[in-house]
């Protein structure tokens, strides 16, 4: 069957160091990535798209890689402050339906 | 602009009540979707509709169904509430399916009793 996979555990990192979240998944060909970040009591909000013929997507101090060998994305925070603390979902779009699928998410938690 | 507006946003309803949740867009967007979020579960879609004049299923469609009114409207409507349906659910809409971000409503907080 088809899973998005997403570290259920939150991710504690101290304030200025790079953060960096994972998104696996099987059975899939995405044609698109996207990363959302979603705060307590709020709906998602969009950060970044990268496409499969993309490796490496950036925009400020956030970077997006797409290794479709490995069936992997990885998001990363560089010089992260606590207002970076929030959860951050990887939605995959795949070829054939275009439906926009969600993994569970991770709770980043920066300290200062 | 206000971008995509979700009614209620607190709603609790007994087993067997119906009612339906509505949401509006103010983007021009040709797509809209209902997701569900439930705690360890993520966001999964019940239902979704590619443009105008069409719905499709989702993932968990049960137990739900949907009108997409115009452009702007979509509701979910649920017919016979069920415990199980308590949730948290998103609206969401993008400029075409799949391709583009996704814009998300603040979300209705269903409690089923």
């Amino acid at each position: 069957s088809q899973k998005i996979e997403q570290n259920s555990e939150a991710l504690n990192i101290q304030e200025g160091k790079t953060a960096t979240l994972t998104c696996n998944y099987t059975n899939y060909s995405p044609a698109y990535l996207q990363w959302y970040r979603q705060d307590p009591g709020r709906g998602p909000v969009f950060l970044l798209l990268i496409r499969e013929n993309e490796k490496e997507k950036r925009k400020e101090r956030l970077k997006v890689t797409f290794d479709t060998t490995l069936k992997q994305s990885l998001f990363h925070i560089t010089a992260s402050q606590p207002a970076d603390s929030a959860t951050y979902l990887c939605a995959l779009v795949r070829n054939a339906g275009n439906m926009l699928t969600f993994g569970g998410g991770t709770r980043l938690m920066v300290k200062p | 602009n206000a971008g995509v507006t979700q009614t209620p946003k607190f709603q609790v309803l007994k087993t067997g009540q119906s009612m339906t949740l509505q949401c509006a867009q103010d983007m021009n967007h040709n797509s809209m979707y209902w997701y569900r979020q439930d705690p360890g579960m993520g966001l999964r879609l019940i239902y979704y509709s590619a443009s105008e004049g069409t719905t499709d299923k989702g993932e968990v469609p049960n137990g739900y169904n949907v009108s997409r009114l115009n452009k702007r409207e979509f509701s979910l409507r649920l017919e016979s509430a069920a415990p199980s349906q308590t949730s948290v659910y998103f609206c969401a809409s993008s400029e075409y399916q799949g391709g583009t971000e996704a814009f998300f409503g603040q979300g209705t907080r269903l409690t089923v009793v």
